[in-house]
């Protein structure tokens, strides 16, 4: 069964410190790997990785991926309260996307 | 710019009642459109997919269906609402090619009384 495992579930940060959040997945047809930001409401789309070992970067936050490791990590230096939300990760394959449970973070000012 | 609606927000309903929840997208031909349903603490879960008009398929057998009657416009419904249907709607599109990002609307957060 295909299947997108995030780490940490939860975590708990100072303004200013930063993080990596993990990914690791089992799917069969792998086309993509992508991050999404949840704060209330609509998942907002933060980066697609498909191929190995290209950093993706956007201002303070960062992802890669390893193909080999079957894993992505998505950092956050500096971090800010704004950036408290769920991180979403989910693997494409064909159309279709499976997500992850997520990680909660809370930046604490 | 490529927008999507999702409506309403928020909707109380009680058991054995019917629900139509709607989608459009603006801006795009031919999207994919998708519905998913997050559980509390939990990822999203895909419950149905359209490649086009009339082409649905389905990811979860479950107590709901869905429609896609024009290009832009996706419908989840359902004919008798259980308690377990509880929980935050959301729809998505992408572009037809596939390979590309999908981009959420903003859910609908339903529950079952």
């Amino acid at each position: 069964e295909d299947k997108v495992v995030q780490s940490p579930l939860s975590l708990v940060v100072h303004e200013g410190d930063t993080v990596t959040l993990n990914c690791s997945y089992e799917v069969t047809n792998f086309r993509s790997l992508l991050w999404y930001k949840q704060e209330k409401k609509a998942p907002t789309f933060l980066f697609m990785l498909t191929s190995s070992g290209i950093e993706k970067k956007s201002g303070r936050l960062s992802s890669i991926l390893d193909k080999k490791e079957l894993s992505s990590i998505l950092n956050i230096t500096a971090t800010q309260t704004g950036d408290s939300a769920i991180y979403l990760c989910a693997v494409q394959y064909g159309n279709k996307l499976v997500f992850g449970a997520g990680t909660i973070l809370r930046v604490k000012s | 710019s490529q927008t999507i609606h999702q409506w309403p927000a928020t909707l109380v309903q009680p058991v054995g009642s019917p629900l139509s929840l709607e989608c459009t997208v603006e801006g795009t031909s031919n999207p994919n459109l998708y519905w998913y349903r997050q559980a509390a603490g939990r990822g999203l879960q895909l419950l149905f997919y359209s490649v086009g008009i009339g082409q649905i398929s389905s990811e979860v057998p479950q107590n709901l269906s869905a429609s896609r009657p024009q290009d832009r416009q996706f419908i989840l419904s359902s004919k008798k609402l259980l308690l377990s249907d509880s929980g935050f709607y959301l729809c998505a599109w992408s572009e037809g090619a596939g390979g590309q990002p999908q981009h959420f609307g903003d859910g609908t957060r339903l529950s079952i009384l």
